[in-house]
């Protein structure tokens, strides 16, 4: 069976700062690799993923991924965060199979 | 299109009586699932479906628990009796084609309390 592991519950940073969200998976097979967001009130968006080749994902709104293999990691980056990247991320494993696997979630806030 | 539609929004039940959650996919997507979110557990994948068909429903947490795809554009999840620890926000997303590398389009939830 598959899990995913996100090492930090909550995150609190100042506008500018760069972030780094941490992801875990473990899985056998192949694995498709996700990160959604979910803004406050809203429903989970994708803001990348990945699946195979260039292994460092760009994605909407400035994230970045990058899948490291060795690692079984696929964190999430951003340079400089601003106060409405404020949110719920999810790292998520889906399966060649179609099943998909959400991590526990990290809570970023960022403070103005 | 509309997106995934999930109705309804919010239900507030009393502890025993029966829940019926419903979803409607994207059409063209032949992939759904169910997610359950709580504070407690994170996102679960509960079951999920493709062609109208449960694939794997390992995620249902007991009997409890039923979920249904009678046609292409409509699904129902129950709870029959519910009780205050399935207190959560229920997400329906779809998708289309095999390939698990196609986004999941999510819908927005319904969010549910059991007193």
């Amino acid at each position: 069976a598959q899990s995913v592991s996100q090492h930090n519950h909550h995150v609190i940073l100042s506008e500018a700062a760069s972030l780094e969200l941490g992801c875990n998976y473990s899985y056998g097979g192949t694995v498709n690799l996700f990160w959604y967001v979910q803004y406050p009130g809203q429903h989970l968006q994708l803001l990348l993923k990945y699946f195979s080749g260039d292994p460092l994902v760009k994605g909407i709104k400035g994230f970045e991924a990058e899948f490291i293999k060795s690692k079984f990691s696929f964190n999430l980056r951003k340079p400089s965060v601003q106060w409405s990247d404020t949110a719920e991320y999810f790292c998520a494993v889906i399966t060649n199979a179609g099943k998909s696997t959400f991590g526990d979630g990290t809570t970023l806030t960022v403070k103005p | 299109d509309a997106g995934v539609i999930q109705s309804p929004r919010h239900e507030v039940t009393e502890m025993g009586q029966e829940v019926t959650l419903r979803c409607k996919p994207i059409s063209g997507h032949d992939y759904l699932f169910w997610y359950r979110q709580t504070m407690m557990r994170g996102l679960e994948l509960l079951i999920y479906f493709n062609n109208n068909v449960p694939i794997d429903d390992s995620g249902m947490p007991e009997d409890r628990f039923s979920a249904k795809m009678p046609n292409a554009s409509f699904s129902t999840l129950k709870i029959q009796p519910s009780e205050p620890r399935d207190s959560a926000v229920y997400f329906c997303a779809s998708r289309r084609g095999q390939s698990s590398y196609n986004e999941q389009f999510f819908g927005p939830g319904t969010r549910l309390t059991v007193l």
